[in-house]
């Protein structure tokens, strides 16, 4: 069965510093990957998404996010955050119509 | 310009009563998905419409749960008998398919559903 795990619950980074959050996934075929955002308050929001072509691929507030398939990972990066990035991200693949998703990693920012 | 609208956006009901969830996807939009988000969950998948149809109501807990679709845009998720562990947000979200490759979902602020 499909499945995606995001193995951090929560992450604390200072501001500034980089940023890696993970994402591993279970999916027979070619996969459709996404990252959303979820900020306090706030509906979920698209990042980015992979679907073909290079595996390196940049989304919106600066983050980009690798596909590796030898690894069934999809993680997402940022070279320095910004208070403003505390929120939770979700991970998920695309499973037909329907989206499956991971429990969230939530993001925490030391000033 | 208007993105998924839900209504209301908080809820405290009492155990045993039945609540009626809305949501106004963006105009256009042929999918539209029910999510459920318990908290340090991720989103649980509920009922999936395409158009005025819901090719997949697997998700939707027990038959306490219905969803509709009227007029391939406003959608309203149905909970009788509301168990206090039907406590969750609701999410909508609409999509301008539903074919794969995903097209992105928009999702709304969600619904707070408490249930006492």
């Amino acid at each position: 069965a499909q499945s995606v795990t995001q193995p951090d619950i929560h992450i604390t980074v200072s501001e500034g510093a980089s940023l890696e959050l993970r994402c591993n996934y279970s999916y027979g075929a070619t996969p459709y990957l996404f990252w959303y955002v979820q900020s306090p308050g706030q509906g979920l929001q698209l990042l980015l998404k992979y679907f073909s072509g290079d595996t390196l691929v940049q989304g919106i507030k600066g983050f980009e996010a690798e596909f590796k398939r030898s690894q069934s990972s999809f993680n997402l990066r940022k070279p320095s955050v910004h208070w403003s990035d505390a929120a939770e991200y979700f991970c998920a693949v695309d499973s037909n119509y329907q989206l499956i998703w991971g429990a969230g990693t939530k993001l925490i920012i030391k000033p | 310009g208007a993105g998924v609208s839900q209504s209301p956006s908080n809820k405290v009901t009492e155990k045993g009563k039945d609540v009626e969830l809305r949501c106004d996807p963006i105009s256009g939009h042929t999918a539209l998905y029910w999510y459920r988000q318990s908290l340090g969950q991720g989103l649980e998948f509920l009922i999936y419409f395409q158009g005025n149809s819901a090719p997949d109501k697997s998700g939707l807990p027990s038959d306490r749960f219905s969803a509709e679709r009227t007029g391939g845009s406003v959608s309203t998720l149905t909970i009788q008998r509301t168990q206090q562990e039907d406590s969750a947000v609701y999410l909508c979200a609409s999509s301008a398919t539903g074919s794969r490759p995903s097209s992105p979902l928009h999702f709304g602020n969600g619904t707070r559903l408490t249930v006492t």
